[in-house]
């Protein structure tokens, strides 16, 4: 069965540095992964997803992510962090047996200091 | 604006009481899904159903049942509430099964049970 570790819970950056966000899957053939952002009080965003192609995506509000297949990874990244940035980041694999079912990772919670 | 929305953002309900959590979309999506989310833990899938009238269990359905009578329309049930189903409960919906489409979340209901 698929899974996703984010080995990092919580993660502290000054805002204007770069950040490096981890997730690890695990999985048989070639994943389905999305990144999402919660924010305080919110739903989750969709931020980027990978299904196929360049394995370096780009999304929303500057973010992208690199997959890495000898890895096992799907990193998030951003040059220059925001004060908005500040939520809680969530990796997820689609399930093998399709249906647009995910499987998501426990999470990291990032803060940015002023 | 694509919107999904749940009844409640905050819930306080006593051990034993049958508990409604209701959730709409206004996408014509044809998925839809119920996750809880607990620190630590990420979101894990309930159930989900990808027709009027289907249903299918998630990771963690017990305790659980769910209705799903008209397209735009999901419910979550708890027959017996009891203290560890203390939770917050997000709604999520998508395009049809096989495409690993984007889930669109709502904000969340935050389910206390005393």
């Amino acid at each position: 069965a698929q899974s996703v570790t984010q080995p990092d819970i919580h993660i502290t950056v000054s805002e204007g540095a770069s950040l490096e966000l981890r997730c690890n899957y695990s999985y048989g053939a070639t994943p389905y992964l999305f990144w999402y952002v919660q924010s305080p009080g919110q739903g989750l965003q969709l931020l980027l997803k990978y299904f196929s192609g360049d394995t370096l995506v780009q999304g929303i509000k500057g973010f992208e992510a690199e997959f890495k297949r000898s890895q096992s990874s799907f990193n998030l990244r951003k040059p220059s962090v925001h004060w908005s940035d500040a939520a809680e980041y969530f990796c997820a694999v689609a399930h093998t047996g399709g249906g647009n079912k995910l499987t998501f990772g426990t999470g990291t919670q990032l803060k940015v200091e002023l | 604006d694509v919107k999904v929305t749940q009844s409640s953002r905050y819930l306080v309900k006593r051990t034993g009481e049958k508990v409604f959590l209701e959730c709409v979309q206004d996408m014509d999506h044809e998925n839809m899904f119920w996750y809880r989310q607990d620190p630590g833990l990420g979101l894990r899938l309930i159930y989900f159903s990808y027709d009027v009238k289907m249903k299918e269990k998630g990771d963690i359905p017990e305790g659980y049942s769910v209705s799903r009578e008209k397209k735009e329309r999901f419910s979550l049930i708890l027959e017996s509430a009891s203290t560890n189903q203390t939770s917050m409960y997000l709604c999520a919906s998508s395009l049809p099964l096989g495409n690993y489409n984007e889930q669109f979340f709502g904000p969340g209901t935050r389910l206390t049970v005393l």
